[in-house]
C-alpha cells in the first residue's frame, strides 16, 4: 500500500492564481480530511469528507473548495490564492469519521503564495 | 472546547537516556489519542494509537499511556537514540465533535545528542 499520497510536494503561486492540491489513498478509507499547519497555530482542519459525494467544512474553510468523486481521491482547490494561504497542507484518512480509527497522514504540500 | 497541551515544548537529552513526553487534554470525551512523529520538513508518522477504553499501548521502545479521567497521556521512549530526534505531537479525536477532526498539541521537539 502506498498509503496517503500528495502532489505536488512544493508549489509557489502568485496572489490570485488558482491551483489544486491532490490527495489520494489506497486503503479504502471512507473519511478523508485536509489540514493546514502553521507556526504557532498547530494543525487546523480545512474540509473533510465522510464518503464519495459528501463533503463538509472544518475550522478554516474560507478560500478553499473540495470535492469527492471517488473513495480514493480528495483534491483541495485554492480558488484565488492569497499570501495568508502560505502554509503546509496535509491530507489525512481513516476508516470512518468517528470511533477509534487511526488516522494516516500524507507527506504534505508546502505552498508559498507571493 | 477541547484543548491539548504538550509539555515540555523542547527537550534535549544524551543518547541512551529514558524520557517521558507529556500530553494533557481538557475534555475526557475522546474517541482515542494518537501520538505522531514529525521530522523537519516532513509529514506526520503515526506512532501509537490508544483507544479511549485502553490504558496503554507499546511499540518497540515506545510506550504510551492514557488516563482519560485525568486528561493525561505520556509517551515513554526507552534508551533514546539520535535517530529519535524529531517533533512529537499528540492528538485527540474529539468525541463531542461530528467532524472527526484531530485536535493537536503544539508538540515537543526532542533532540537526542550522541
Amino acid at each position: 500500500n502506498a498509503g496517503v499520497t500528495q502532489t505536488p510536494k512544493f508549489q509557489v503561486l502568485k496572489t490570485g492564481q488558482s491551483m489544486t492540491l491532490q490527495c489520494a489513498q489506497d486503503m479504502n478509507h471512507e473519511y478523508m480530511s485536509w489540514y493546514r499547519q502553521d507556526p504557532g497555530m498547530g494543525l487546523r482542519l480545512i474540509h473533510y469528507s465522510v464518503g464519495a459525494g459528501i463533503t463538509d467544512q472544518g475550522e478554516v474553510p474560507n478560500g478553499y473548495n473540495v470535492s469527492r468523486s471517488t473513495t480514493e481521491d480528495f483534491p483541495l482547490r485554492l480558488l484565488s490564492a492569497a499570501p495568508s494561504q502560505t502554509s503546509v497542507y496535509f491530507c489525512a484518512s481513516s476508516y470512518s469519521r468517528q470511533g477509534g480509527n487511526e488516522q494516516f497522514f500524507g507527506p504534505g504540500t508546502r505552498l508559498t503564495v507571493l | 472546547k477541547q484543548e491539548v497541551t504538550q509539555i515540555p515544548a523542547a527537550l534535549s537529552v544524551p543518547e541512551g537516556e529514558n524520557l517521558v513526553l507529556n500530553c494533557s487534554f481538557t475534555d475526557s470525551a475522546i474517541y482515542n489519542l494518537q501520538w505522531f512523529r514529525q521530522d523537519p520538513g516532513k509529514g506526520l508518522t503515526s506512532l501509537l494509537l490508544i483507544q479511549s477504553s485502553q490504558r496503554e499501548q507499546t511499540s518497540g521502545r515506545l510506550n504510551a499511556s492514557l488516563d482519560k479521567s485525568s486528561g493525561r497521556s505520556t509517551l515513554y521512549i526507552a534508551a533514546s537514540q539520535p535517530g529519535d530526534s524529531a517533533t512529537y505531537l499528540c492528538a485527540v479525536r474529539d468525541g463531542s465533535s461530528n467532524t472527526g477532526k484531530l485536535i493537536f498539541g503544539q508538540g515537543t521537539t526532542l533532540q537526542v545528542k550522541p
